[in-house]
Formats: C-alpha cells, sequence, structure tokens
C-alpha cells in the first residue's frame, strides 16, 4: 500500500530534549516536507526537500532540521525542543509539483 | 501575511445540495492550486488539484474553479454527503512550495 509512516504518533518531551520525528515513504516520490498545523494557522511548511541532498527551508524554519540522505525517508530533528513547538505535524511526499502531496498520519507533540 | 486566505472558517450545507468553498490568494506566481480534505486523526487528503493556465477542472463531484483576475478560487461540491463533513484546505504551490490556507469546516447534515 502506498503510504507515508511517520513516528511517532504521539511524544510528550521536556524543555530541551533533543528528539527526531521519522518520515518514509514507499512511492518513490521526489518531493517531501514537512508541515505543521496550529489552530487557526492552517498548515504551514517547516522544510522541504525536492531530492537526495536537497532541501530548503518553508515558512517556519526556526528550531528544525531536516535530512534528506536517502529518497524514502526524511526525518525531521529538534535540537532543542520548546514549548511553543507543542503543534501536530505532518510529514508529506509528491511525485512532483502540482501534484497532490501524500500526507502521513501525523505527529502530535508537545513539549513541557 | 497570509499569501492563501479561507475567509470562512465553517459551513454548513443540506445534504443533496451543493457546497461551495471559497479561497483567495495574492501571490500571482502561484502556478497550481489544490484542494485537500481533513478528516479528524488523519493527514490531510488531496482532492483535486488545477493549473493556473486553466478556469476549471472536474473530477466527479468535484469541480474547482480559477478566476487569475480576482486571484480567486472555489471548490464546488455537487451533490452534498454527510461523509464530505471535514475541513477542507485550499493550497497553492510555487517553486517547489506548497502554501496552505486555514481551512474551512464543512458539515454536510441530512
Amino acid at each position: 500500500e502506498a503510504q507515508v509512516t511517520q513516528n511517532p504518533r504521539y511524544l510528550i518531551t521536556v524543555t530541551g530534549k533533543k528528539l527526531t520525528v521519522t518520515c518514509s515513504q514507499n512511492m518513490n516520490h521526489e518531493y517531501m516536507s514537512w508541515y505543521r498545523q496550529d489552530p487557526g494557522l492552517g498548515l504551514r511548511q517547516i522544510y522541504y526537500s525536492m531530492n537526495v541532498e536537497v532541501t530548503d527551508k518553508g515558512d517556519v524554519p526556526e528550531g528544525y532540521k531536516v535530512s534528506r540522505k536517502e529518497k524514502r525517508n526524511f526525518p525531521l530533528i529538534l535540537e532543542s525542543p520548546s514549548p511553543n513547538q507543542t503543534s501536530l505535524y505532518f510529514c508529506a511526499s509528491s511525485f512532483s509539483e502540482g501534484h497532490g502531496y501524500t500526507f502521513g498520519s501525523g505527529t502530535r507533540l508537545t513539549v513541557v | 501575511d497570509q499569501q492563501v486566505k479561507q475567509n470562512s472558517p465553517s459551513l454548513s450545507v443540506q445534504e443533496g445540495r451543493i457546497s461551495i468553498l471559497n479561497c483567495d490568494y495574492t501571490n500571482s506566481m502561484f502556478d497550481y492550486f489544490l484542494w485537500y480534505k481533513k478528516y479528524p486523526a488523519e493527514g490531510p487528503t488531496f482532492l483535486i488539484s488545477i493549473s493556473s493556465i486553466k478556469d476549471k477542472n472536474e473530477d466527479g463531484r468535484f469541480t474547482v474553479f480559477l478566476n487569475k483576475s480576482a486571484k480567486h478560487l472555489s471548490l464546488h461540491i455537487v451533490p452534498s454527503q454527510p461523509g464530505d463533513s471535514a475541513v477542507y484546505f485550499c493550497a497553492a504551490s510555487v517553486t517547489d512550495k506548497l502554501i496552505f490556507g486555514t481551512g474551512t469546516r464543512l458539515q454536510v447534515f441530512p
């Protein structure tokens, strides 16, 4: 089944403790992206990647890192999480620009 | 600066009637526009897209209209069904970035 898999689904952590949210897709898509969803703000792009080793900042990249060493994986790294990064995070992948992104099921992160 | 705006946070429509969801944008460089549907506890699901060189795209019950001069797009759902109840996001893409609106919650009642 074609899908985007992100883990974990739920995570509660403390301020400053480094964490990684994994994302993997099995569709051989070139485009991958991370979004956060917050009430009243919709979905905001954090980082995106057009291919292996090619990444760029989205609208809200501060406090996040990404890497794209393999085509299928696009982990999101929070080096020193803070409470304002408490949010619902989505990973997505796409064949190309203009084609619909396929989204993962989301990761609900709480930073206390 | 919100480049993609959905000014109606919610919409309520009777089953069988038409649902019209609206979206406005500010950036004339957007080259694709997309609509997504989201149920609680799930990721957004792609519904339909339209290239900036077209003014209409249809897929079953879903039709997207693009008015470039007004920088406005709309999603029509005909006929509306209870299973269409969800949050709908419009999105626009430019140079590999996909920018979303804040969403409209559609409720279809019997």
